[in-house]
């Protein structure tokens, strides 16, 4: 079974400043992880995945995530917030070989101040 | 290229009513999902088609929910009777053939379910 962890349900930063929003994994085989964003009346999005390559990951729009198995962790960053980076935030866990069901974390909206 | 479409956006019935929700997937896209998510919480995984055949149905809350999807191209969830708990967004996806689970789903825009 897997879940995911997401700290802070509502982060805040300012214009420019770096973006971090923490995700934190359980899963019982190794693991594929996913970051979605969803805009105002939009689907989710992907940003980035990790599909067991390379730990560090890039996305779209300058987000980037790592992947540390000893902390099961899977953060998400970008070096600097722009306004339109505004939006609700999910990872989301999926088994290997295990079927593509994803087991999402209640998400975080991120909030881009002037 | 259409991404994934469901209908409708909005949907707002009294309990006990029964309420049918459309979704497209993207052409070509054997796999399906559908998702839910109820206010202030997770995003849920309810069901799972491979082509027309359903793979995984391990999240659907109760028999009051119905999900087909006829010639495996799109697919319709019913909700008979509807509860006030069944309120909430419910979401699509879909994404190429395999389950390997590393596959990008795509999702719709979602069908907001309130339940009076």
């Amino acid at each position: 079974a897997q879940s995911v962890t997401q700290l802070g349900s509502h982060v805040s930063v300012s214009e420019g400043a770096l973006v971090l929003l923490r995700c934190n994994y359980s899963s019982s085989v190794p693991p594929y992880l996913f970051w979605y964003v969803q805009y105002p009346n939009q689907g989710l999005q992907l940003l980035l995945k990790y599909t067991s390559a390379a730990t560090l990951v890039k996305g779209i729009n300058d987000f980037e995530a790592e992947f540390k198995k000893s902390e099961t962790s899977f953060h998400l960053t970008k070096p600097s917030a722009h306004m339109s980076d505004a939006a609700e935030y999910f990872c989301a866990v999926s088994a290997t070989g295990g079927g593509n069901k994803l087991t999402f974390g209640t998400g975080t909206q991120l909030k881009v101040e002037l | 290229e259409a991404g994934v479409t469901q209908f409708p956006s909005h949907s707002v019935i009294e309990k006990g009513q029964t309420v049918t929700l459309r979704c497209d997937p993207i052409s070509g896209h054997d796999n399906l999902y559908w998702y839910r998510r109820v206010m202030g919480k997770e995003i849920k995984f309810l069901l799972h088609f491979v082509k027309e055949s359903k793979q995984d149905e391990s999240g659907m809350p109760n028999n009051r929910f119905l999900a087909e999807r006829t010639g495996g191209t799109y697919s319709t969830l019913k909700v008979q009777p509807a509860e006030l708990e069944d309120s909430g967004v419910y979401f699509c996806a879909s994404s190429l053939i395999g389950t390997s689970g590393r596959n990008e789903q795509f999702f719709g825009p979602g069908t907001r379910l309130t339940v009076l």
